[in-house]
């Protein structure tokens, strides 16, 4: 089975830009979270959708927003980038049917804000 | 809120033991996990323990679990320098769908 695959790997924006991120889960897992990852803050949260439905939110602002597709599919959006966006945003998808589920990573989106 | 806090550094001699360590808060959860990171790449599952065990051996990797003090560790034996990375432990936080909890990571660093 394919793993989970994000494109772009790189990315370079300057502020004020908006950005999308995709990601594409295991064939099967319906469920996809999206993360953070800084040298500051390390790994955080940002939200997770099932079934094209947003089921759980971190504390980001409102300038971070997603959706997902109905072959489970989602992207991330991020806009007015912030300098402090500059992260590696990393995805995981799990079965999504019961809570607490075993997540996989992909490789990671990095974005670099200048 | 949920809380997993883990020591930033280890070095280790190549062919030695390495233990990571990490505390967590929640106590709810069913499943706490090791995720490993190598530089410039995503996080690979290493292992995970349910949280009724009291330890899992899975070839070199060793996962012990207490749970009353709310203590997780990882070992490594005969440590090799392609363990060189960055491990987390991870918690599933409770009942919130699809958020995991880490710590900052551990950088381990084999010498050889």
């Amino acid at each position: 089975k394919a793993g989970v695959t994000q494109t772009p790997r790189y990315l370079i924006k300057t502020r004020g830009q908006q950005v999308t991120l995709s990601c594409s889960p295991i064939s099967g897992h319906r469920s996809v979270s999206w993360y953070q990852q800084t040298p500051g803050q390390g790994l955080q949260f940002l939200f997770e959708y099932f079934s094209e439905t947003q089921r759980n939110k971190g504390n980001f602002p409102g300038r971070f927003s997603g959706r997902q597709f109905s072959n489970s599919r989602s992207e991330m959006n991020v806009s007015t980038l912030e300098l402090g966006d500059s992260a590696l945003y990393l995805c995981a998808s799990s079965l999504g049917t019961t809570v607490q589920e075993t997540q996989y990573f992909g490789p990671g989106t990095r974005l670099l804000v200048l | 809120g949920e809380d997993v806090e883990q020591s930033l550094f280890l070095s280790v001699r190549e062919g030695d033991s390495s233990v990571i360590n990490c505390t967590y808060t929640d106590s709810s959860s069913t499943y706490l996990y090791w995720y490993k990171q190598e530089p410039g790449a995503g996080l690979q599952l290493l292992t995970y323990i349910f949280s009724n065990m009291d330890m899992k051996q899975d070839q070199r990797l060793t996962v012990l679990l207490n749970k009353k003090d709310k203590h997780l560790s990882l070992r490594i034996a005969d440590t090799q320098t392609g363990d060189s990375a960055i491990y987390f432990c991870a918690d599933p936080n409770g009942g919130s769908q699809g958020n995991l909890i880490f710590g900052k990571g551990t950088k381990l660093s084999v010498k050889p």
